[in-house]
């Protein structure tokens, strides 16, 4: 099915590791985007991409990279976890022209 | 800049009742305006959105707003609740990036508890 879809869906890290976490929309959307989700805090954008090649920073970047080789792909990296970064994060795409996105399922990230 | 403000983040209404989560926007031009919803342990699906048509807006799942400028609001409604809308809604707003492009800013959230 058409969509946005993340990996992995849960994962535990020991302060300090490092991870990917994967994006992958086959929309063909130019706009992609990071959010992070607290309690009661809503959600936040990372870092988000308006094409291929091209990133940049939203509300909340401190701790987080992201690239943009592909139209298909926006990994989120992580260099070194902190329990601030424990969260749900979403990745999203949007087309071009118009006003729909469509989010992925969502990466639950524990950090002890 | 461009937010938006969801009151009360916990709801609770009786099952059949009147469901009300208040949004209010602010915003310097006319904005667009959404409404998810997120059921437990799952991503964000998209109830209605608001992009300066008609006023009052319908969507999935018997729900609608309503976008009262005067009121700067887009409160969310549905006329009678049901078990299976306990879920956490969010109001967004979509900004525009300097140089192009947009994103969506998001309220804090809006917890539904439905009750029997």
């Amino acid at each position: 099915n058409a969509g946005v879809t993340q990996t992995p869906k849960f994962r535990i890290l020991k302060i300090g590791q490092s991870m990917t976490l994967q994006c992958t929309q086959d929309m063909n959307h130019n706009y992609m985007y990071w959010y992070r989700q607290d309690p009661g805090m809503g959600l936040k954008l990372i870092y988000y991409s308006v094409g291929a090649g091209i990133t940049d920073k939203g509300e909340v970047p401190n701790g987080y990279n992201v690239s943009r080789s592909t139209t298909e792909d926006f990994p989120l990296r992580l260099e070194l976890a902190a329990p601030s970064q424990t969260s749900v994060y979403f990745c999203a795409s949007r087309e071009l022209s118009g006003d729909g996105y469509t989010f992925g399922s969502g990466t639950r990230l524990t950090v002890v | 800049a461009q937010s938006v403000t969801q009151l009360g983040s916990h709801v609770s209404v009786s099952e059949g009742a009147l469901v009300l989560l208040r949004c209010n926007y602010s915003s310097s031009v006319p904005p667009y305006l959404f409404w998810y919803v997120q059921y437990p342990n799952q991503g964000l699906q998209l109830l209605l959105k608001y992009t300066s048509a008609a006023t009052l807006v319908k969507g999935i799942n018997g729900f609608e707003a309503e976008f009262k400028k005067s009121e700067t609001s887009f409160h969310l409604t549905k006329p009678s609740a049901h078990m299976s809308d306990a879920a956490e809604y969010f109001c967004a707003v979509s900004v525009e990036f300097t140089g192009g492009g947009n994103k969506l800013t998001f309220g804090t959230g809006t917890q539904l508890k439905v009750e029997l």
